[in-house]
């Protein structure tokens, strides 16, 4: 079954203590992506991948970094998390041959 | 840059009543549109997206949204909703050539009740 796969589904944090998100998927897409979801304000772009050792900004990096090592694995790395980060985020891939997208799960992100 | 306004925050609706979401886009480009549900405590699921061809999109559970280009529009209806519709649904583009970015509306909040 095609997947993207996100963990942890829900945390809670507190400033300034590292965390990362991982995510997962199984459809060989080159194109991964991270959103963050806010009230009234739909799903803003973090940042993007188009390959292996390919990344690059979004609309909304600051406090963010990525890495991607491997063609299935796309981790979002919060240092320093502050509250304002504190937000849904997703994972996606994007098949190029249909320019679709398949969204994670979404990971739930509380920083206190 | 391109921007995607939803003009209804939240739309309540009766069972089996129909619904129309709108959405509008601005872009100085040729551009994608889709349409996406996202059901309580779920991730987003396509529901049907326009990329060329037939101005008129079907896509999954009943829905149908028409492109026109000319008042930079693509509004998503059902004809009869039912209670499993209450969801949040989200309008995006994106530009042919900006390698998948999705640039989202704000949401509208669909409430069905009986």
């Amino acid at each position: 079954e095609a997947q993207v796969t996100q963990n942890p589904r829900y945390l809670i944090t507190v400033t300034g203590k590292k965390l990362t998100v991982t995510c997962s998927q199984n459809m060989n897409h080159e194109y991964m992506s991270w959103y963050r979801q806010d009230p009234g304000l739909g799903l803003r772009q973090i940042y993007y991948s188009m390959n292996v050792e390919v990344t690059d900004k979004g609309d909304v990096p600051e406090g963010y970094k990525v890495s991607r090592k491997e063609k299935r694995n796309f981790p979002l790395i919060l240092e320093s998390p502050s509250p304002n980060q504190t937000s849904l985020y997703f994972c996606a891939t994007r098949q190029s041959s249909t320019d679709t997208q398949y969204f994670g799960p979404g990971t739930r992100l509380t920083v206190l | 840059a391109q921007s995607v306004t939803q003009l209804d925050s939240q739309v309540p609706v009766f069972e089996e009543a129909p619904v129309e979401l709108r959405c509008n886009y601005s872009s100085s480009v040729s551009v994608y549109l889709f349409w996406y549900v996202q059901y309580p405590n779920q991730g987003l699921q396509l529901l049907l997206k326009y990329l060329s061809g037939s101005t008129l999109v079907k896509g999954i559970n009943g829905f149908e949204a028409e492109f026109n280009k000319s008042q930079t529009s693509f509004h998503l209806r059902k004809p009869s909703v039912h209670i499993s519709d209450t969801a949040e649904y989200f309008c995006a583009v994106s530009d042919p050539d900006s390698w998948g970015k999705l640039q989202f509306g704000a949401g509208t909040q669909v409430v069905v009740t009986p």
